[in-house]
């Protein structure tokens, strides 16, 4: 199975500041043939289900603000937030789809108000 | 409105079975693949198990490999997991998820809100 390994485990960002969370994979989930990347994102706050953010490592899914991005491609993956605002306090998750049905994700990403 | 609704969580005892449902709405449910992902408590995701559009294929995460199934029924819109042999390490949170797209692979846009199960005696 692919492995992702996200970092860092949890992350404290003031109002307004950039927050970046990296997500790398122990293999490439790059496909060649479409040169897509199988690579998500989602957000999850307390007691609620996962939200898709970002797939394709860079597309963001409909109703998402524009101030979630995704970027990078093979191994190497970041979500970047630009400015934080108080509801994007969650833990955010990196998924690989290139391997189906062995679908992984990366261990989350705790984001909180400095 | 797309709506996913999970059921049948509860209390199991150690290898007991339960079966879970998840009862679609507000898309055409016959032609999407779907999973299931559970999440333990206070811990992250992990994909258990999925299914095609027809039922055609059928996969399993090795940790459940043998004693859980997937299953749906398209003309009542509802997908299932039978969960045999339970452990106490099945304790989780189960979500049903939908493909975005209809020809995967592809990320999960849909989940439901979850059911959950505890394996307690």
């Amino acid at each position: 199975d692919i492995v992702m390994t996200q970092s860092p485990d949890s992350l404290a960002v003031s109002l307004g500041e950039r927050a970046t969370i990296n997500c790398k994979s122990s293999q490439s989930v790059l496909y060649s043939s479409n040169n897509k990347n199988f690579l998500a994102w989602y957000q999850q706050k307390p007691g609620q289900p996962p939200k898709l953010l970002i797939y394709w490592a860079s597309s963001r899914e409909s109703g998402v603000p524009d101030r979630f991005s995704g970027s990078g491609s093979g191994t190497d993956f970041t979500l970047t937030i630009s400015s934080l605002q108080a509801e994007d306090v969650a833990v955010y998750y990196c998924q690989q789809y290139y391997t189906p049905p062995s679908i992984t994700f990366g261990q989350g990403t705790r984001l909180e108000i400095k | 409105e797309v709506q996913l609704v999970e059921s049948g969580g509860g209390l199991v005892k150690p290898g007991g079975s339960v079966r879970l449902s998840c009862e679609a709405s507000g898309f055409s449910f016959s032609d999407y693949n779907m999973n299931w992902v559970r999440q333990a408590p206070g811990k992250g995701l992990e994909w258990v198990s999925s299914i095609s559009s027809s039922s055609l294929y059928i996969h399993h995460a090795d940790s459940v490999k043998g004693r859980f199934t997937i299953s749906r029924d398209n003309a009542r819109n509802s997908l299932f997991l039978q969960m045999h042999s339970l452990r106490a390490e099945d304790t989780a949170v189960y979500y049903c998820a939908r493909d975005r797209i209809q020809w995967g692979p592809d990320a999960f846009d849909i989940w439901g809100q979850g059911t959950m199960v505890t394996v307690s005696s």
